[in-house]
């Protein structure tokens, strides 16, 4: 059975930084793409960014681009999104997710509110 | 960067009528790479629909997609009591991945 657990998430201060981790299981993960999507509360999904499974190719959407960096540890069968410099709009429930394409597999989310 | 919208906002139907959910691209979606979700609140989105038209294993045959290029059309042919949620549609043929706004259907 595929699982992704995210990390609990937290508040943060304006300014300040988190990083997320996502542990996966059931899959080889190694062979997966990952993604992080995000959701405000009371609002609509959106893409954060992906990582191939070899982390060498990375994509950002453009609000997190300098900020966040998404990356991964094969040996640990883990996913990480280190946020940097986070404002009250990245406040949101950030998913894990397996894949590149469509998203089969969600993690059941991790509450970062900046305030 | 693809805009998905999604129309209308909020549908109002009732148990067993048929809903028609649109989703819009601002371009064309490469090799109609579109998926479908919903989702229950408090819960994370289910795949419903990938690539348009194919659903996604163990999802019920009321659930249909259909549409190319920037008009892409989630048809539930009769409302069950479980399908008052909202709905997403998200294209992947391009980077970014985008989703559109949600609809959400209601009972009216």
């Amino acid at each position: 059975e595929v699982q992704l657990v995210e990390s609990a998430g937290g508040l943060v201060q304006p300014g300040g930084s988190l990083r997320l981790s996502c542990a996966a299981s059931g899959f080889t993960f190694t062979t997966f793409w990952m993604t992080w999507v995000r959701q405000a509360p009371g609002k609509g999904l959106e893409w954060v960014a992906n990582v191939k499974e070899d982390g060498s190719q990375k994509n950002y959407v453009d609000s997190v681009k300098g900020r966040f960096t998404i990356s991964r540890d094969n040996a640990k069968n883990s996913l990480y999104l280190q946020m940097n410099s986070l404002r009250a709009e990245d406040t949101a429930l950030y998913y894990c997710v397996r894949g590149y394409t469509y998203m089969l597999y969600w993690g059941q989310g991790t509450l970062v509110t900046v305030s | 960067e693809i805009v998905l919208t999604q129309s209308p906002g909020t549908l109002s139907l009732s148990p067993g009528e048929r809903a028609t959910l649109s989703c819009r691209a601002s371009q064309s979606v490469s090799s109609n790479y579109l998926a479908w979700y919903q989702q229950k609140p408090g819960q994370a989105p289910r795949l419903l629909i990938y690539a348009a038209s194919s659903r996604a294993t163990g999802i019920p045959d009321r659930f249909s997609g259909s549409g190319s290029g920037t008009d892409f059309t989630l048809t539930i042919s009769r409302l069950e009591p479980e399908d008052f949620v909202v709905y997403y549609c998200q294209q992947y043929g391009n980077s970014p991945r985008t989703f559109g706004q949600g609809t959400k259907v209601e009972i009216k």
